[in-house]
């Protein structure tokens, strides 16, 4: 049972356009939720987090989106850079009482190409 | 500010050894967890260990076993190898969970290769 899901094993846009990633979850215990990237032969690099009393984090270029009706998150890049080229993976935990304590649940992954 | 430490970047080994991985966490995190990511598959949850003691584990047999020194680092060993052990297990540290949620931070890696 696949609790996190990343349904678009890739994405390619335009140097300076928007990237946007998805990501939807099963499991309405997670109260966290994260997203890193990975650049090939390095670990997941912590990128920005939001959690469920929020629906909207940013952080510079970045900004994470959660809508918890429909158990969804995105990321969205502006503007996107060739530098940004890497694999996303969105993750999430939940709180202190379930069996999924402080573990982080990740999504397949995302492969993003930033075209110069 | 030195990020999460692991050694070895490779061990290979043959089946039925034992391996042992090693993490230094981010100064100031007591908070280790290892996780598997198998060739295809994605991360995968193993262990978690906050001030020494063991709080949750995944979904894997008895003879991957790990403990967390007084320093916060880690050990990570998997007994009687299989094939299918041949993974990339990374290590992530935080701060610890008994407050607000906090971001894991992974290292770069160990690579298992099983022959």
């Amino acid at each position: 049972d696949q609790q996190v899901k990343q349904n678009s094993p890739s994405l390619s846009v335009q140097e300076g356009r928007i990237s946007i990633l998805n990501c939807d979850y099963t499991n309405s215990m997670f109260d966290y939720f994260l997203w890193y990237k990975k650049y090939p032969a390095e670990g997941p690099t912590f990128l920005i987090s939001i959690s469920s009393i929020k629906d909207k984090n940013e952080d510079g270029r970045f900004t994470v989106f959660l809508n918890k009706s429909a158990k969804h998150l995105s990321l969205h890049i502006v503007p996107s850079q060739p530098g940004d080229s890497a694999v996303y993976f969105c993750a999430a935990s939940a709180g202190q009482s379930s069996s999924n304590t402080g573990k982080l649940i990740f999504g397949q992954g995302t492969t993003l190409q930033v075209k110069p | 500010e030195a990020g999460v430490t692991q050694s070895p970047t490779h061990l290979i080994k043959t089946r039925g050894q034992q391996a042992t991985l090693r993490c230094s966490p981010i100064s100031g995190h007591t908070s280790v967890y290892w996780y598997q990511q198998a060739l295809g598959l994605g991360l995968q949850f193993l262990l978690w260990y906050d001030e020494g003691e063991e709080r949750n584990r995944g979904n894997f047999p008895p003879r991957f076993s790990g403990r967390q020194f007084p320093n916060y680092s880690s050990e990570l060993n998997v007994n009687a190898l299989e094939l299918e052990d041949s993974a990339l297990y990374l290590c992530a540290s935080s701060l610890g969970q008994t407050g607000p949620n906090q971001p894991q931070h992974f290292g770069d890696g160990t690579r298992l290769s099983i022959l």
